[in-house]
């Protein structure tokens, strides 16, 4: 099925170290959502994103919507160990079904 | 509030068996979507359910099917099971998909292993 490609493909960082993430896609997407999944848990939505060029924030972490609209960047500051997960972006097609990125992982070290 | 809750949380099933999967939604949604999760990858979307009706289908075959009941819990059931079949299962519930996209929530999940 039709994903979204995420770079890098995992991350081995140090705890207080900045972390950055993007999701290229081949279309464009009117809205771009970044979820955090934790082992055996469902996606917890993080930040939403739903203009080209904008900017959002969510405590630590900020997301843009890339202005050609096939991009979305995700940058986490002072990383801590419970952002430890898997990272998706997402983009919605019509009203119904969500299309996901292939994922980042990220990994924090004390 | 509640929130989207799945049942069973893992399940073990050879080929050829049948599997039905359940799924609650979050207090307040009518909507319903499944998506399937394999190891390594991001979720794959099956179908959605509003009013008890399918509301979109991904690219799965009609082994895969679904049931939404008038309290808006839902069904994922999948017949002739197949080792590739084996993955973490999503409910997400949401409001009525209306001309823009809606938040879903997503719950824990079922891992199903196909033996």
């Amino acid at each position: 099925g039709q994903q979204l490609n995420q770079s890098p493909q995992s991350m081995f960082i140090q705890e207080g170290e900045d972390v950055s993430m993007n999701c290229t896609s081949s279309s464009i997407f009117n809205t771009w959502l970044w979820y955090k999944q934790d082992p055996g848990e469902g996606p917890v939505l993080l930040i939403a994103l739903y203009k080209a060029g904008e900017l959002t924030s969510n405590g630590r972490l900020t997301a843009q919507f890339g202005i050609t609209r096939k991009d979305s960047f995700l940058n986490i500051s002072a990383s801590i160990p419970s952002d430890v997960g898997i990272y998706f972006c997402a983009g919605p097609r019509g009203t119904d079904k969500l299309i996901f990125g292939t994922g980042t992982r990220l990994q924090v070290f004390p | 509030e509640t929130g989207v809750t799945q049942s069973p949380t893992h399940l073990i099933k050879t080929r050829g068996q049948q599997v039905t999967l359940r799924c609650s939604s979050q207090s307040g949604h009518n909507t319903v979507s499944w998506y399937q999760q394999a190891l390594g990858q991001g979720p794959q979307f099956i179908f959605q359910y509003y009013r008890e009706e399918e509301n979109g289908r991904g690219n799965f075959p009609p082994r895969f099917s679904g049931l939404q009941f008038p309290n808006y819990s839902s069904e994922l059931n999948v017949n002739a099971l197949e080792l590739d079949d084996s993955a973490l299962y999503l409910c997400a519930s949401s409001l009525d998909p209306d001309t823009h996209y809606n938040e879903q929530f997503f719950g824990p999940g079922t891992r199903l292993t196909v033996l």
